[in-house]
């Protein structure tokens, strides 16, 4: 248990269907990431939030909407996706400052676009 | 910019052989170096990490050494165990202007352990 939870751990959509992924953290921690994870690539940075705000946004489709009500939550809403977006999304937060060493991961969610 | 060379998988080894996954990295300055492990149906976690060129990171029986020299950090084991098999990831960190952690993090090796 790393204290990142993320739900739901599958989810299959469709190219028109809205869904959202959802991402706890019970660490206190300040600094929030969603990152892609496809096979034979390396992690993808997609999104960061630093006290609230977002400070990253990697050049990704506007069909990925990420929001971030408060430091424990973090929400990636997905619209009309394509197959192409299928992929482990894996969500994660650190405590930024001196002593920030490490990020911690939630389990992710598999995502299949049919 | 920042990038992450780690050899392609899978590696496959029988139970107490020795394990080296090699990594190599690109970045400017004097990044923080870092091994995660992402076991099956997980997400990663830190496995070892080290901060300063010849610093060591251990933990568990796997060990890298920060060689600014050659910019690489591979990873090795002595005698691995059917428990080690698992997608290992390299990785390097530096501290972005936003006062964030800007992590590169490689395509992982996945390593099979078989008795």
């Amino acid at each position: 248990e790393t204290g990142v939870t993320q739900t739901p751990r599958h989810l299959v959509m469709g190219m028109t269907n809205k869904k959202s992924l959802k991402c706890e953290q019970h660490l206190g921690h300040n600094a929030m990431y969603w990152y892609k994870q496809s096979a034979k690539k390396p992690l993808e940075l997609m999104f960061v939030y630093s006290l609230e705000e977002r400070v990253e946004n990697n050049s990704v489709p506007s069909r990925f909407s990420p929001e971030c009500p408060n430091s424990s939550h973090l929400f990636l809403h997905l619209h009309t996706l394509q197959p192409e977006d299928s992929a482990l999304y894996l969500c994660a937060s650190s405590q930024e400052g001196a002593q920030a060493e490490k990020l911690f991961f939630g389990s992710g969610t598999q995502l299949s676009v049919l | 910019g920042n990038s992450v060379t780690q050899m392609e998988g899978p590696v496959t080894l029988s139970e107490e052989a020795f394990l080296t996954i090699n990594c190599t990295y690109t970045a400017t300055g004097y990044p923080s170096l870092f091994w995660y492990v992402q076991y099956p149906g997980e997400g990663l976690q830190l496995l070892l990490k080290a901060t300063k060129a010849d610093d060591k990171g251990s933990n568990k029986g796997f060990e890298a050494t920060y060689r600014k020299e050659t910019t690489s950090f591979h990873l090795e084991k002595g005698s691995v165990q059917v428990s080690d098999s698992a997608v290992y990831f390299c990785a390097l960190m530096r501290w972005n202007s936003g006062g964030y952690q800007k992590v590169t993090f490689g395509t992982g090796t996945k390593l099979q352990v078989i008795p």
